[in-house]
């Protein structure tokens, strides 16, 4: 178990530009999920993914925010056009479930993002 | 929609004081409810809870939920410096995802030596 796995570990770029994190899941890990954290606060959900699909998207993800999780293994999120309310960590969690069971989620180091 | 209240928002004591952490909550459907311990970097798993009354406990740590008053507590016996870090709670209903974790805003949990 190599545990969760995020790359970069620090981004920052100016405002405007495009940005992609990378997640690497837990290996028999089958549910993937991100959040975003701002300080002094808790994780919020941004969205999900059950294999190669995903099944949810808060309504904190605009249409600048994509995700992608190809083949049902590592997962991107890409933010276009971003702005200065982007500026947060964006962790990645992952876990092993069935239907309605599911197991405690283990998360990665995170991805700080800094927008000048 | 969910909702998670931590409190106190904040702690400080001394090495070897007892604190109690608490969390409630309004969720649709309950599945379980998680608490996780976050220092610099990734919230690190401590413990699921799905069913009221039953006592989970790892080393000094020890937590319990009521389901029919909407709580749960977070206990650390004999605290240490080590023990200081942010604790967060989080809930799990079956809305929409299996999974999908509404956090509260956590407890500053400080240990002075």
């Amino acid at each position: 178990d190599t545990g969760v796995s995020q790359n970069p570990r620090h981004k920052i770029t100016k405002r405007g530009q495009n940005v992609t994190f990378r997640c690497d899941p837990i290996s028999e890990h089958n549910r993937l999920y991100w959040y975003r954290q701002t300080l002094g606060q808790g994780p919020e959900f941004l969205t999900y993914f059950q294999n190669e699909a995903q099944l949810e998207k808060s309504r904190l993800l605009s249409d600048r925010f994509s995700a992608e999780r190809p083949k049902g293994s590592f997962s991107t999120l890409e933010i276009q056009r971003t702005e200065q309310g982007d500026s947060a960590m964006y962790l990645c969690a992952s876990s092993r479930g069935q239907g309605d069971s599911n197991q405690p989620q283990h998360f990665g180091d995170g991805t700080r993002l800094s927008i000048l | 929609e969910d909702k998670v209240v931590q409190s106190p928002l904040s702690l400080v004591v001394h090495e070897g004081d007892t604190v109690t952490l608490n969390c409630s909550y309004e969720v649709t459907n309950f599945r379980s409810l998680l608490w996780y311990k976050q220092e610099k970097k990734a919230p690190t798993f401590l413990f699921m809870l799905t069913s009221s009354g039953i006592e989970k406990k790892s080393g000094r740590l020890s937590s319990i939920l009521d389901k029919k008053e909407l709580f749960s507590i977070l206990n650390i016996t004999a605290t240490q410096t080590g023990d200081s870090a942010i604790y967060l709670c989080a809930v799990e209903g079956d809305g929409t995802s299996y999974g999908k974790l509404t956090f509260g805003q956590g407890t500053i949990l400080t240990v002075h030596p």
